[in-house]
């Protein structure tokens, strides 16, 4: 079974500074999908960003960046520019390929302070 | 993008009711949906697996016969709770699996139950 373990219940930034979240999991599979989810207040699940384990190259959406480390079963969200809006819960998950379920990290409570 | 959306958002009910929860898919055919339960503050727990036109696959310590799942339809499942307890109050959410996006699941608004 796979699991995923997020180790910072919370976290919080300056608005307009940049923050890093943590993410481990552990698998035997070699191919598999890596996500960030965003929860905002109103708990709608919004994906973040996306990464292929095949792919070597970290994903990028805009202001939010991955440092994927395959051998070391690392998956690390970086957000740029914080902005108030960014205030959410923040969910690591695993997919295995081509079409599993996903399972979830216990989630970073991520401020962005004013 | 694909489009998942959950009815009702919030739902109040007697303690020993059943509350059903819907879950559709608007712009594709889902061929995989999935049932989750989230406590305050804490993360998602898959509660089961549904797959169109089959019986639904409940993960361990689920009570299948509280929680009943049908997806009778490629673009619609739903989420029976069954003789409520206040035990039960807890926010449900959906994600469907289809469309185009591999890899990818998409989730409903979600669903707040109170058990009274």
């Amino acid at each position: 079974a796979q699991t995923v373990t997020q180790s910072q219940p919370e976290m919080s930034v300056q608005e307009a500074e940049t923050v890093t979240l943590s993410c481990t999991y552990d698998t035997s599979e070699n191919n598999y999908y890596l996500f960030w989810y965003k929860q905002p207040p109103s708990r709608q699940m919004i994906l973040v960003i996306r990464q292929e384990a095949y792919k070597q190259q970290n994903a990028t959406e805009n202001r939010f960046s991955v440092n994927f480390q395959k051998a070391a079963k690392s998956f690390s969200l970086k957000i740029s520019d914080s902005q108030l809006g960014d205030t959410a819960m923040y969910f690591c998950a695993f997919m295995n390929a081509p079409a599993g379920q996903l399972t979830f990290g216990s989630g970073t409570q991520l401020t962005v302070l004013p | 993008g694909a489009v998942v959306s959950q009815h009702p958002s919030r739902v109040i009910c007697k303690s020993g009711t059943s509350v059903k929860i819907e879950c559709r898919s608007l712009d594709f055919q889902a061929t995989t949906m999935f049932w989750y339960r989230q406590f305050p503050k804490q993360s998602l727990m898959l509660m089961a697996t549904s797959n169109e036109g089959s019986k639904a696959t409940y993960e361990q310590g689920v009570e299948k016969d509280k929680f009943l799942i049908n997806h009778a339809s490629l673009t619609l499942s739903t989420l029976t709770v069954t003789s409520a307890h206040p035990e039960d109050s807890s926010f449900y959410i959906c994600s469907a699996r289809g469309g185009q996006s591999a890899g990818e699941l998409f989730f409903g608004e979600g669903s707040r139950l109170t058990v009274l």
